[in-house]
């Protein structure tokens, strides 16, 4: 099975910082990946998929880009709203998430 | 407005089997993939299985031999039988709802709010 890893584990940076985020596969898995916010106590909510399409309605703040096995997940401008656990997740059977970078301010 | 909500019992005692109800209103359970997602208490997230009113189920090679999900298509809901529970099994369990084609069937757009369910004696 294909392995999703994350890092950090987590971070914790500034109002208006630059956050980047990286997911690595352990095989080439394209561009089959999605990337979830999660905030204490509620679901996780997709914000990325096909690793750079942004989902509809969420903020052009969040991007990402890569291909193959190495990805990146990117918030423009860290805001307070943008606290939480993010997740990328290999989106072909059987769906592996990665384990997660908590954010902090 | 698609909207998903679990129900079920929150507490379950070790050796039986966990059962949980996915209510999907807003949508047509026939038209989408359906899948149960778990996250034990401070962990991940771990994908458990779907449902595709075509193809029936698939489930995650770790846990399909205790998995069951099955669909009233009458009641627009989707169900989770998984047997023989221990205390590893214990988190929050979400239903989610995957894409209209096989491409997107791991692409989870919408989620419910999630069951905590608890194995212990």
């Amino acid at each position: 099975d294909i392995q999703m890893t994350q890092s950090p584990s987590s971070l914790s940076a500034s109002v208006g910082d630059r956050v980047t985020i990286t997911c690595q596969a352990s095989q080439d898995i394209s561009n089959y990946l999605n990337w979830y916010q999660q905030k204490p106590g509620k679901a996780p909510n997709l914000l990325i998929y096909d690793a750079s399409t942004l989902e509809t309605g969420v903020p052009s703040t969040f991007s990402g880009s890569g291909s193959g096995t190495d990805f990146t997940f990117t918030i423009a401008s860290l805001q307070p709203e943008d606290v939480a656990t993010y997740y990328c997740q290999h989106y072909d059977y059987p769906f592996t998430f990665g384990p997660g970078t908590k954010v902090d301010i | 407005q698609v909207q998903l909500q679990e129900s079920g019992p929150g507490l379950v005692k070790p050796s039986e089997t966990l059962s949980l109800t996915c209510t999907v209103s807003g949508g047509f359970i026939s038209s989408y993939y359906w899948s149960w997602i778990r996250q034990p208490p401070g962990k991940g997230l771990e994908w458990i299985g779907y449902f595709y009113y075509s193809e029936s189920t698939k489930y995650n090679p770790s846990l399909k031999s205790r998995v069951t999900i099955s669909v009233d298509t009458s009641k627009n809901q989707f169900s989770l039988k998984l047997s023989s529970v221990t205390a590893a099994d214990t988190a929050v369990y979400y239903c989610a709802r995957g894409g209209s084609s096989t491409w997107y069937r791991g692409r989870f757009d919408y989620w419910g709010q999630g069951t905590l369910v608890t194995v212990s004696s």
